[in-house]
């Protein structure tokens, strides 16, 4: 297995809804990504899951809160979100430790739209 | 300051013609550079990998090159077709893995 799936692929919301998104792989990679993107952009970082443990948070918002429940799944737990987050929810995963680890796997992506 | 640039911003091609997009960087310390295709509205799509000690890759009709010394990458595409309407991302990894950059992309549009 060489895929990183993410679920659902289209995600309609409202402000006051409570949704997740979810990201799973099973290629042994112990590191797990979250990124945002708005069209025409690039990704942007906004958690790192290093064996299971949040190692990184790029000043995200409470309002997104991520979940490693075990090394092969990653949660985005959604609660009064606005609509300028409106965005394609980017999950990636990388190997740690050998060789061919510094590269990311993305999944295709989960397009969320608040309204 | 780690930072990765694309040239052009956006590409209109016809099929069949080939193109080169331009990915320089500014990143250390440098462990790798990737080119991603990304469709829209879809995750990226690895294409090709380069490390220090490579100057030259391919993946069918997709042909990396890298310069090092430079701090310059390539991604050449020969006899294009419709479905390589895509973005292009170029993504340096820095420190070890620990640090992704990316580009901003470039917009390739390739008509019939």
């Amino acid at each position: 297995d060489t895929e990183v799936t993410q679920t659902p692929k289209h995600l309609v919301m409202g402000m006051t809804n409570k949704k997740s998104l979810k990201c799973e792989q099973h290629m042994g990679h112990r590191a797990m990504y979250w990124y945002k993107q708005k069209a025409k952009k690039p990704p942007e970082l906004m958690f790192v899951y290093s064996y299971e443990k949040l190692s990184i948070n790029e000043s995200v918002p409470s309002r997104f809160s991520p979940e490693c429940p075990n090394s092969s799944l990653l949660n985005l737990h959604l609660h009064a979100l606005q609509p300028e987050d409106s965005a394609l929810y980017l999950c990636a995963s990388r190997l740690i430790g050998q060789s061919g680890a510094n590269v990311l796997t993305f999944g295709a992506g989960s397009r969320l739209t608040v309204l | 300051k780690n930072q990765v640039e694309q040239s052009p911003q956006s590409l209109i091609i016809l099929e069949g013609k080939n193109c080169t997009l331009q990915c320089n960087y500014t990143v250390s310390p440098f462990s790798n550079l990737r080119w991603y295709k990304q469709d829209t509205g879809r995750g990226p799509v690895s294409l090709t990998i380069m490390t220090f000690s490579e100057n030259t890759k391919s993946n069918g009709r997709y042909t990396a090159t890298l310069d090092a010394d430079t701090k310059q990458s390539s991604l050449h595409i020969t006899a294009s077709q419709l479905s390589d309407s895509a973005s292009y991302i170029c993504v340096v990894s820095a420190n070890y893995g620990q640090n992704f950059v990316f580009g901003p992309g470039t917009r390739l549009s390739v008509l019939p």
